[in-house]
């Protein structure tokens, strides 16, 4: 049983370009939770999605920043006309059911803006 | 608003000693615990998990303790060695409100001297 898989591992951006990570939780998990970490600082809760629902993304930047998560496919967090503050490491993490269940990480995705 | 904090912020010590992290967090009300390792650049290692119901876990050189009265927790390492040289997150999972989201410590950056 493959475990979260993310990709790309390295993004390179310049800045005002758009930037497009995926996701693809454990099988049979749909549930996902998106989490940024900037530089030097801890991780931060983004967005939490279940299959086509958009449960909670009280941590999402208002402006340039959009999550989904398709029936089918990984779940995508997108950001438009980025920054350079944007660059950070995003992690996904999947569980089985919501709430209380272990969450179960990928390896991230470092974004560099430049 | 939980918030969680982790002392030290850095910690240097010969190899060969055990030595103890610690996790403190402001509300009680959690379903879980959770230790993590993060190498430079890369991505989460989940250590180990500590029910609220529970009061300790051990993974062979590790052990985890929760005290969720007093809203603290440490690992402890014992025999520590150079492979150990990482940073140690700490995260907690609210049993209230938002129950779904890791609110993270900043870490504990750890190195082994040989």
């Amino acid at each position: 049983n493959a475990g979260v898989m993310q990709n790309p591992r390295h993004l390179v951006r310049r800045r005002g370009q758009e930037a497009r990570l995926r996701c693809s939780p454990m099988k049979g998990h749909s549930h996902v939770y998106w989490y940024r970490q900037l530089p030097e600082e801890g991780l931060k809760f983004m967005v939490y999605l279940q299959k086509e629902n958009i449960i909670d993304e009280s941590g999402m930047p208002k402006e340039r920043f959009s999550a989904e998560f398709p029936k089918e496919g990984p779940s995508i967090l997108r950001i438009q006309q980025v920054v350079r503050g944007d660059s950070a490491a995003y992690f996904c993490a999947s569980s089985q059911w919501q709430a209380s269940y272990e969450q179960y990480f990928g390896p991230g995705t470092r974004l560099t803006v430049t | 608003k939980q918030e969680v904090t982790q002392i030290p912020a850095a910690l240097s010590v010969p190899e060969g000693e055990n030595l103890v992290l610690n996790c403190s967090f402001t509300d009680s009300a959690i379903y879980n615990l959770q230790w993590f390792r993060q190498d430079p650049g890369k991505g989460l290692t989940s250590l180990l998990l500590i029910q609220s119901s529970q009061r300790e876990q051990t993974s062979g050189r590790l052990n985890a303790s929760l005290d969720k009265s007093s809203g603290r927790s440490t690992l402890y390492i014992a025999a520590s060695q150079p492979g150990d040289s990482a940073t140690y997150l700490c995260a907690v999972l609210n049993s209230m409100d938002s129950n779904y989201q890791l609110i993270w410590g900043a870490g504990t950056k750890l190195i082994i001297k040989p």
